[in-house]
């Protein structure tokens, strides 16, 4: 099976801007969370998304959201970038929805705006 | 919300002696506690985890005692080896009925030789 896919890598944006950021779940898997990790704060909880909708949600600013499709892919959107926003963005996908499955992470989206 | 505390922030071990890494939560509702290994570079990758049904669980040098009772919950690697040196991370899952989770700050460990 392949893993969770994230796209792009690596992104360089200006402040004021926008971004999307793509995950790619495991086949089958159809919950998917996102997840800051900066130096400082460690790995933050942005939201997850199960079958479309959002289920659960951190205490990010209303600039961040997200979205998921009917294939279970899911897109997180940034808007008015800020150089705080710059960090290593992680989906996890879980089988099944069902609480205390395990997450399994993509390889990550570093995003710096300068 | 959930709250997760982790110790040390950075813990440096002989080869050969055990680690422990201890972590607290807040929601008595959160039945499902992780715990991540990151090496440099790359994605955090499950180690080992436990249910609140479960008070211990072991994986060869890897085991993971949970007291529901005080919230907390322990890492415990027995015959460390050069290759465990990482962040590691604990977790706890939400109360609510959807996946996501609050992660402790994590624990760089460092395996002197």
């Amino acid at each position: 099976k392949a893993g969770v896919t994230q796209t792009p890598r690596y992104l360089i944006k200006t402040r004021g801007q926008q971004v999307t950021l793509s995950c790619s779940p495991i086949s089958g898997h159809r919950s998917v969370s996102w997840y800051q990790q900066t130096p400082g704060q460690g790995l933050q909880f942005l939201f997850e998304y199960f079958s479309e909708t959002q289920r659960n949600k951190g205490n990010f600013p209303g600039r961040f959201s997200g979205r998921q499709f009917s294939n279970s892919r899911s897109e997180m959107n940034v808007s008015t970038l800020e150089l705080g926003d710059s960090a290593l963005y992680l989906c996890a996908s879980s089988p099944a929805g069902a609480r205390g499955t395990e997450a399994f992470f993509g390889q990550g989206t570093r995003l710096t705006v300068v | 919300g959930e709250n997760v505390e982790q110790h040390p922030s950075t813990l440096s071990v002989q080869e050969g002696d055990s680690a422990v890494i201890k972590c607290t939560y807040s929601d008595s509702a959160s039945n499902y506690f992780p715990w991540y290994k990151q090496e440099l570079g790359k994605r955090p990758q499950l180690i080992i985890d436990i249910r609140s049904n479960v008070g211990e669980k072991k994986d060869q040098r890897i085991a993971v005692t949970l007291n529901k009772t005080a919230k907390h919950f322990s890492l415990h690697i027995t015959e460390t080896q050069p290759e465990d040196s990482a962040v590691y991370f604990c977790a706890a899952n939400s109360g609510g009925g959807a996946d996501g989770l609050t992660f402790g700050k994590g624990t760089h460990l460092i395996i002197q030789p």
